[in-house]
Formats: C-alpha cells, sequence, structure tokens
C-alpha cells in the first residue's frame, strides 16, 4: 500500500537550517507530483511547496519563498525539504502528500505522511 | 490570494444526524475544491475531490456539491468515526492554493 514516511524534525534555533525527508513505497514516485504541507500547533493546514513529477518544475509559498527549497531523488524514492534561516513562525508538523493525479500537479493530497515535528525556539 | 471561509466553526451533532458544513471563497474556485478530514494527532485524509467526487474508500454519506464561491460537505448519517476537523481547499489559483480554517464537529 502507498506509504509516505517523514523524518528529519527536531528543535532547532532561529536561523539555522534543517533538511526533511520523505520516503515512499507502494507506488511509481516518479509518476506524482509531490508537495509539503504544514500545521502550526492548534491551527489550519498551510501549502509549503511543490515539485513535479520530474523535479523539472518547482514552487513554494511565498512564506518561505527563497528560505526553503523542495527537492526530489527519484532513484532513492525520496522527497526532501531543505530549511533554511528557520523562524519561530516555521514552528509546524511537516507532512509530505502525494498529488491527486498521475503526471502534472492538480494541487490536491491523495496520501499523506504522518508528519514530522520542526520546532523552531532558543 | 484566494481566503476560504469555514462555517460555522464548531457543528454539535449526534450520532445518526445529518451535518452540512460550508465552504466559501473570496472568488469563484470554479469546481476546484477539496475536503479532507483530520482526527486529532493523524494526518489529513482526502474526502472529496473537485467539489463532488469522493475519494477511494470514502463512503457514501460524504457527498460534496456546490460552485464558483460557494460549497458544501455533506454527511448524512454521523458515524463515531466521523467527529473530527474537516478542512477545505482551493487548487483554482494554483500554485497559491489556501485551505479553509476548518470545521469541527463534535459530539453533542
Amino acid at each position: 500500500q502507498v506509504q509516505l514516511v517523514e523524518s528529519g524534525g527536531g528543535v532547532v534555533q532561529p536561523g539555522r537550517s534543517l533538511r526533511l525527508s520523505c520516503a515512499v513505497s507502494g507506488f511509481t514516485f516518479t509518476n506524482y507530483a509531490m508537495h509539503w504541507v504544514r500545521q502550526a500547533p492548534g491551527k489550519g493546514l498551510e501549502w509549503v511547496a511543490v515539485i513535479s513529477y520530474n523535479g523539472n518544475n518547482k514552487y513554494h509559498a511565498d512564506s518561505v519563498k527563497g528560505r526553503f527549497t523542495i527537492s526530489r531523488d527519484n532513484s532513492k524514492n525520496t522527497l526532501y525539504l531543505q530549511m533554511n534561516s528557520l523562524r519561530v513562525e516555521d514552528t509546524a508538523v511537516y507532512y509530505c502528500g502525494r498529488d491527486g493525479s498521475v503526471g502534472a500537479a492538480d494541487y490536491y493530497f491523495d496520501n499523506w505522511g504522518q508528519g514530522t515535528l520542526v520546532a523552531v525556539s532558543s | 490570494e484566494i481566503v476560504l471561509t469555514q462555517s460555522p466553526a464548531t457543528l454539535s451533532l449526534s450520532p445518526g444526524e445529518r451535518a452540512t458544513l460550508s465552504c466559501r471563497a473570496s472568488q469563484s474556485v470554479r469546481s476546484y475544491l477539496t475536503w479532507y478530514q483530520q482526527k486529532p494527532g493523524q494526518a489529513p485524509r482526502l474526502l472529496i475531490y473537485d467539489t463532488s467526487n469522493r475519494a477511494t474508500g470514502i463512503p457514501a454519506r460524504f457527498s460534496g456539491s456546490g460552485s464558483g464561491t460557494d460549497f458544501t460537505l455533506t454527511i448524512s448519517s454521523l458515524e463515531p468515526e466521523d467527529f473530527a476537523v474537516y478542512y477545505c481547499q482551493q487548487r483554482s489559483d494554483w500554485p497559491r492554493i489556501t485551505f479553509g480554517p476548518g470545521t469541527k464537529v463534535d459530539i453533542k
């Protein structure tokens, strides 16, 4: 069955960096765009970034643009989120999500990982 | 940015009752409206995409309707496992996709 497993979260000081990973299995990774979505404690959902199935196209939310970078390694069936210059307001559970359509991104999420918590605090 | 407003914020109902959740967009999102369910400590789960299409494995008691700026998620008869938070999301204005603030359905 489809599985997405995030890792790499933790406690980090403001201004530092962290890289999240999402290892997937149970489907053909190279067929799907992939996303990161985050959820601050007790708050709603916020889309963070998307990467096309082949890695050629990427978009990031304005709130993270220039600080976060989404990438993927199709040979390892793994999605990444490099987070630099972290801020207190980046504290959230970060979920990876599979796009709902095969091929081009359709910007909804049909499978989610369990999430990894990133806490930015001095 | 398209702003989604969900109402009510909290819906208190009993098992077996009908739940009607609303999502309103600040401008037309055509039919590109998605619904998710989230239970405490869990990831969201896709329920409905493109207004009215149930995702794989979603029971028929969940249905979606609407178009343009006004959308509704209906749960025809609440089961105990349906008490959760429900989020709507628009993908019309990609990549600037947005979520609503959520409606909590709790047990009366």
